[in-house]
C-alpha cells in the first residue's frame, strides 16, 4: 500500500509563473490537506478537502492560490503567478476519517521561485 | 498569533538518556495533541498523541504528558538513540467544533549523541 505520495519533489519557477502541485492520497483515504512550510518555521495549515469538496480553506491566501481534490485523479494544489515568498515546502497529508489524528503526510514539494 | 509554542528550538542529549521535548498551547478549546518527528527532505511522521480526557499515553520508549491546567505537554524518550535524532514537532487539533486541521509549533531539533 503507497503512502502519500507527491509530486514533483522539487520545482523552480520564474517569478509570475505558474506552479501545480500534485497529490495522491493514500488508497482508500478521501481526506486530504495541505500545509505549507517556511524556512525555520512549523507546518500551517492551508486548505482541507474531501472529494470535489472543499472543506476549510481558512489557511489559504485569499489571491493566487487555488486546491481541488476531484472525484478522478490527484489532489491539486495551484499558485499562479509566483513571488519569491512562496518559496517554501508544501506537505500534503491524507486521512480516512475526519480528524488530523490518522493523518499520514507526502514527502513534501520544495518550490523554490527564482 | 502562534497558539503551540516550542520554546527549544534544539536540544541536545546522550545515547542511552532521556530525552524531554516540551510544548505548550494557548487556546483550551485544543482537544487532542500529537507529536510528529521529521527528517531533512522528508514528510513528517506520526509518532504518538494524547487525547485531553487522559494525562499520559505510553508507545514503547515513548511517552507524552499532558497537564491541561498548565497547557503544557511534554514528550518523552527513553533511552535516546542515534536515531532519534530528527526534528519533533507538536501539534494539536480541535478548536471550533468539528474543525480537522492540525496547529503545529515550529519544532525542536533533537540530536542524541553517540
Amino acid at each position: 500500500n503507497a503512502g502519500v505520495m507527491q509530486n514533483p519533489r522539487h520545482l523552480v519557477r520564474r517569478r509570475g509563473q505558474e506552479a501545480r502541485l500534485r497529490c495522491s492520497p493514500m488508497k482508500g483515504h478521501s481526506h486530504v490537506y495541505w500545509y505549507r512550510q517556511l524556512p525555520e518555521e512549523g507546518l500551517k495549515f492551508m486548505v482541507y478537502l474531501q472529494k470535489e469538496n472543499i472543506i476549510d480553506e481558512s489557511g489559504m491566501p485569499k489571491e493566487r492560490f487555488s486546491a481541488e481534490f476531484p472525484k478522478e485523479g490527484p489532489s491539486i494544489l495551484r499558485i499562479q503567478q509566483v513571488v519569491r515568498g512562496d518559496s517554501a515546502a508544501y506537505f500534503c497529508a491524507s486521512s480516512p476519517l475526519t480528524g488530523g489524528t490518522e493523518a499520514f503526510f507526502g514527502q513534501g514539494t520544495r518550490l523554490t521561485v527564482v | 498569533d502562534q497558539q503551540v509554542k516550542q520554546n527549544s528550538p534544539s536540544l541536545s542529549v546522550q545515547e542511552g538518556r532521556i530525552s524531554i521535548l516540551n510544548c505548550d498551547y494557548t487556546n483550551s478549546m485544543f482537544d487532542y495533541f500529537l507529536w510528529y518527528k521529521k527528517y531533512p527532505a522528508e514528510g513528517p511522521t506520526f509518532l504518538i498523541s494524547i487525547s485531553s480526557i487522559k494525562d499520559k499515553n505510553e508507545d514503547g520508549r515513548f511517552t507524552v504528558f499532558l497537564n491541561k491546567s498548565a497547557k503544557h505537554l511534554s514528550l518523552h524518550i527513553v533511552p535516546s538513540q542515534p536515531g532519534d535524532s530528527a526534528v519533533y514537532f507538536c501539534a494539536a487539533s480541535g478548536v471550533g467544533g468539528g474543525s480537522e486541521k492540525l496547529v503545529f509549533g515550529k519544532g525542536t531539533k533533537l540530536t542524541v549523541n553517540p
